[in-house]
């Protein structure tokens, strides 16, 4: 169990152009989804955290109106990279965390296996 | 600030050879302490949860163990299969949405040699 899907695996778009990139939690219901950039040999860094039926919260330094999350079910998170440019280009990552709203609910974080973005 | 800091950076193997991998972590209350195994090109995968000092917990020939300031990943006759990039994250209690994210070390690239 706990497995989470991400599509597409890669994508080359031109710059100026959008790209959405979709999380599905396949078997369990997620009301919490995270959103993370990864560049080569380096950790995973937070974008935002996603919760469904509401806004999503970005992390500081992040472009809430050039990284559009959508968390419209408790399966599905969008991230939605607009006008991108050749900066935009990384590994981009999303988890959803098993389990219900509150502090004493499912803590692990279920990794989805990246979508390659490349702007030219 | 939560931080969490991962050695080595990088680490080399014979196959048989066991060794052991270290995260140091300050935390505002720990919630929980997470290892994950990313192989590249792919999402990390989720290995083990430890929720409090003293704890272990095992799968195939990784062990991993908490104490109140550290984590150590211990990896006995390692295979080459084992190669990846071993990442320890931590969660710090609290029922804000800043509480529920984890703060991730920046990894220990583990490769064994046949």
């Amino acid at each position: 169990g706990a497995v989470v899907s991400q599509h597409p695996s890669w994508v080359i778009c031109k710059s100026g152009t959008s790209v959405k990139i979709e999380c599905r939690s396949l078997d369990f219901q997620a009301t919490t989804m995270f959103w993370y950039r990864q560049f080569p040999k380096q950790s995973l860094m937070l974008m935002a955290t996603s919760n469904e039926g509401s806004k999503a919260t970005y992390e500081q330094g992040v472009e809430k109106d050039k990284f559009l999350i959508n968390h419209a079910s408790l399966t599905l998170s969008t991230l939605t990279v607009t006008s991108a440019h050749p900066e935009d280009s990384s590994f981009y990552i999303c988890s959803a965390r098993r389990g219900g709203r509150g502090a004493f609910s499912s803590y692990e974080q279920y990794f989805g296996p990246g979508t390659r973005l490349t702007v030219t | 600030e939560d931080q969490v800091t991962q050695s080595p950076e990088a680490l080399r193997l014979q196959e048989g050879e066991s060794s052991s991998l270290n995260c140091s972590y300050t935390v505002s209350g720990l919630r929980g302490l997470f290892w994950y195994r990313q192989d590249p090109g792919k999402g990390p995968e989720f290995l083990f949860t430890l929720y409090s000092a003293g704890e272990e917990k095992e799968k195939e020939r990784l062990k991993a163990t908490l104490t109140k300031k550290e984590s150590f990943l211990h990896i006995t006759a390692p295979k080459p299969e084992d190669s990846a990039t071993y990442l320890c994250a931590v969660q710090a209690r609290g029922v804000t949405s800043a509480a529920r994210q984890l703060t991730f070390g920046s990894g220990t690239q583990l490769t064994v040699l046949p």
